[in-house]
């Protein structure tokens, strides 16, 4: 089955910075990544996704992009803020009779004031 | 508009004990999911409907978890005989067929 690994664990940049979220995939059938933002108590929120026909996309402060080659797909946030602040799950998933992501085991962005 | 609704919020149990966790998905979403997050984890799959077809329970990790869905509907998650070890939040996601999932704020089962 699929395997998604992400990178880092835990991120902490001070506000204004960059943070970039990297994630790698097994299955090269995966055709849609996903990521969302869970802040604390709550549940997970899709916050941006990517399918495989094109290889970047960009929603004001947060871009992805995908190299298929590599089966690596990475989330970029600009010009943090504080309430960035929150655990981010990358996730892949393929057609087929089901569909079922499997995520990443998350990255705990901490932005400081 | 309601989104997906989980009962109850938090549950403490204790060992050996069965408990039942209840989910509402957003009205008209054929799909439906059940995930476990314990602590300092990702999200494991745990079950899957969709529509009419047989569930996929591969996620499931013994025959002491199951997961209905009546009417389509409501799904309920079932543990029996609970273990310290199935301590974590289980979260219910609901879509329309292939897509953004939509996640409820989840049922934290603690068991003592």
């Amino acid at each position: 089955g699929e395997n998604v690994e992400q990178h880092p664990s835990t991120l902490s940049v001070q506000e204004g910075d960059s943070a970039v979220i990297k994630c790698t995939y097994s299955d090269s059938a995966s055709n849609y990544f996903p990521w969302y933002k869970q802040e604390l108590g709550k549940g997970p929120q899709l916050i941006i996704d990517i399918r495989s026909n094109v290889g970047e996309k960009k929603d004001q402060r947060i871009a992805v992009t995908l190299n298929k080659t590599a089966k690596h797909f990475s989330l970029h946030i600009t010009e943090t803020q504080p309430e960035d602040s929150a655990v981010y799950f990358c996730a892949a998933s393929k057609p087929g009779g089901s569909y079922i992501p499997t995520f990443g085991r998350g990255t705990s962005l901490i932005v400081h004031p | 508009g309601a989104g997906v609704s989980q009962s109850p919020s938090n549950k403490v149990t204790e060992k050996g004990k069965d408990v039942e966790l209840r989910c509402d998905p957003i009205s008209g979403h054929t799909a439906l999911y059940w995930y476990r997050q314990s602590l300092g984890q990702g999200l494991e799959f745990l079950i899957y409907f969709q529509g009419n077809s047989a569930p996929d329970k591969s996620g499931l990790p013994s025959d002491r978890f199951s997961a209905e869905r009546t009417g389509g509907s409501v799904s309920t998650l079932t543990i029996q005989r609970t273990q310290q070890e199935d301590s974590a939040v289980y979260l219910c996601a609901s879509s329309l067929d292939v897509g953004e999932l939509f996640f409820g704020e989840g049922s934290r089962l603690t068991v003592l």
